[in-house]
């Protein structure tokens, strides 16, 4: 069974600064999707960012990134020029490529951004 | 376009009662997913609707159930309401345009259930 890990479950970074949240995962599949979600205190989850494990190039949203490591599993989330806004919790997620509808989330991880 | 809605947005009960909450989709969206979400806890996957069947449902006891309407709506109920029920229910919905779909899934704002 497909398992992800956020071995961070808080982080914090200043105003402006960059962020990187880890997260790594478990598979024997060879084509499956990641993503990152985002839950403010609102608690609406957020997509943030999405990668498909064919693609050799990271995904990239604004001032957000990945790093995506596929022999090693992992799937990193990079946030440059921290906001105020970005403080949320982070989920990583996987999706099986063969059952679309079969997504893991790891634990989260907690993020703070100081003014 | 008004995203997933669900209701209500907290409820207190007690031990042994039972529960229903709601979600409606996206206009569009034909798949629903609840998942539990304890307090400092990851996303735990519940179940799956999608076309009005039950499709898939993760590790939980049969006192989780649930449904999807013809218009797509879903409501996810517990019986036998235990004290560990207490978390944040979150409902998603997601086209479903074939096997090697990479659509997201959108969710709600979720109900906050508590169990005394």
């Amino acid at each position: 069974a497909q398992t992800v890990t956020q071995s961070q479950p808080e982080m914090s970074v200043q105003e402006a600064e960059t962020v990187t949240l880890s997260c790594t995962y478990d598979t024997s599949e060879s084509d499956y999707y990641l993503f990152w979600y985002k839950q403010p205190p609102s608690r609406q989850m957020i997509l943030v960012i999405r990668q498909e494990a064919y693609k050799q190039q990271n995904a990239t949203e604004n001032r957000f990134s990945v790093n995506f490591q596929k022999a090693a599993k992992s799937f990193s989330l990079k946030i440059s020029d921290s906001q105020l806004g970005d403080a949320a919790m982070y989920f990583c997620a996987y999706r099986s490529f063969y059952n679309n509808n079969d997504m893991r989330f790891g634990a989260g991880t907690r993020l703070t951004v100081k003014p | 376009e008004a995203g997933v809605t669900q209701s209500p947005t907290h409820l207190i009960k007690t031990r042994g009662q039972q529960v229903t909450l709601r979600c409606s989709p996206i206009s569009g969206h034909t798949s629903v997913y609840w998942y539990q979400q304890a307090l400092g806890l990851g996303l735990q996957f519940l179940l799956w609707y999608d076309e009005g069947e039950e499709r898939n449902r993760g590790n939980f006891p049969p006192r989780f159930s649930g449904r999807q309407f013809p218009n797509y709506s879903s409501e996810l109920n517990v019986n036998a309401l235990e004290l560990e029920d207490s978390a944040l229910y979150l409902c998603a919905s997601s086209l479903t345009l074939g096997q090697y779909s990479n659509q997201p899934q959108h969710f709600g704002d979720g109900t906050r259930l508590s169990i005394l």
